[in-house]
């Protein structure tokens, strides 16, 4: 079945370091692939999604490629903030052609703390 | 514009009872999913509607759960005879179009449910 594996947090950071989080999935069909971001306090947000092979999603200054020959959707950002302290949610969704109704499977979630 | 909200915002009951929980999409969206955010099992997806209809139940855990949602609009999550393990933060979902892979699906802030 398909599933989404990102790498086990907490990740603790200094401001301005850079910013990985890597995430694969595995998937039957084409799917979509997004980073949802849940700060404390708050509920899920979409931070960026990307619809294909090779394109790219960004926003806030974070990015991700979906890679389709090595399956990933790895989380970028060169400078981070205290503020982007939070919780990270590698996610996907097949929609009928890949026996699915659009619901997203998520990762496991990577708590990042981001030191001043 | 309002975005989705739920209620009640915490629920605290009885091993046994029966528990209601709220769901108001984003006006004009189709598609209202539910989740359950547990610490051991992560997200995971419980049942899609596409305007009244529910397509897809496949994840929810047991006979004991139970969705509808009237008028296209509110939804309404029954958990029945609830077991402590039904403990979790119950988040809903909406979408403009529903059923399709690269719809974006907008959060509520949740119900947390404690079963004692």
């Amino acid at each position: 079945g398909n599933s989404v594996t990102q790498m086990e947090g907490p990740v603790t950071l200094s401001e301005e370091a850079f910013l990985t989080i890597n995430c694969t999935y595995t998937a039957t069909g084409y799917p979509s692939l997004f980073w949802y971001v849940q700060y404390p306090g708050e509920g899920l947000q979409l931070l960026l999604k990307a619809t294909k092979a090779d394109d790219k999603g960004s926003n806030k200054g974070f990015e991700a490629t979906y890679r389709k020959e090595t399956t990933s959707f790895h989380l970028e950002k060169g400078s981070v903030q205290v503020s982007d302290s939070a919780v990270y949610f590698c996610a996907l969704s097949e929609g009928r052609y890949g026996g699915s109704q659009g619901n997203l499977i998520f990762g496991k979630g990577t708590k990042l703390s981001v030191k001043p | 514009g309002a975005g989705v909200s739920q209620s009640p915002s915490n629920k605290v009951t009885e091993k046994g009872k029966d528990v209601e929980l709220r769901c108001d999409p984003i006006s004009g969206h189709t598609a209202l999913y539910w989740y359950r955010q547990s610490l051991g099992q992560g997200l995971e997806f419980l049942i899609y509607f596409q305007g009244n209809s529910a397509p897809d139940k496949s994840g929810l855990p047991s006979d004991r759960f139970s969705a509808e949602r009237t008028g296209g609009s509110v939804s309404t999550l029954t958990i029945q005879r609830t077991q402590q393990e039904d403990s979790a933060v119950y988040l809903c979902a909406s979408s403009l179009m529903g059923g399709g892979a690269g719809d974006t699906q907008y959060f509520g802030p949740g119900t947390r449910l404690t079963v004692l």
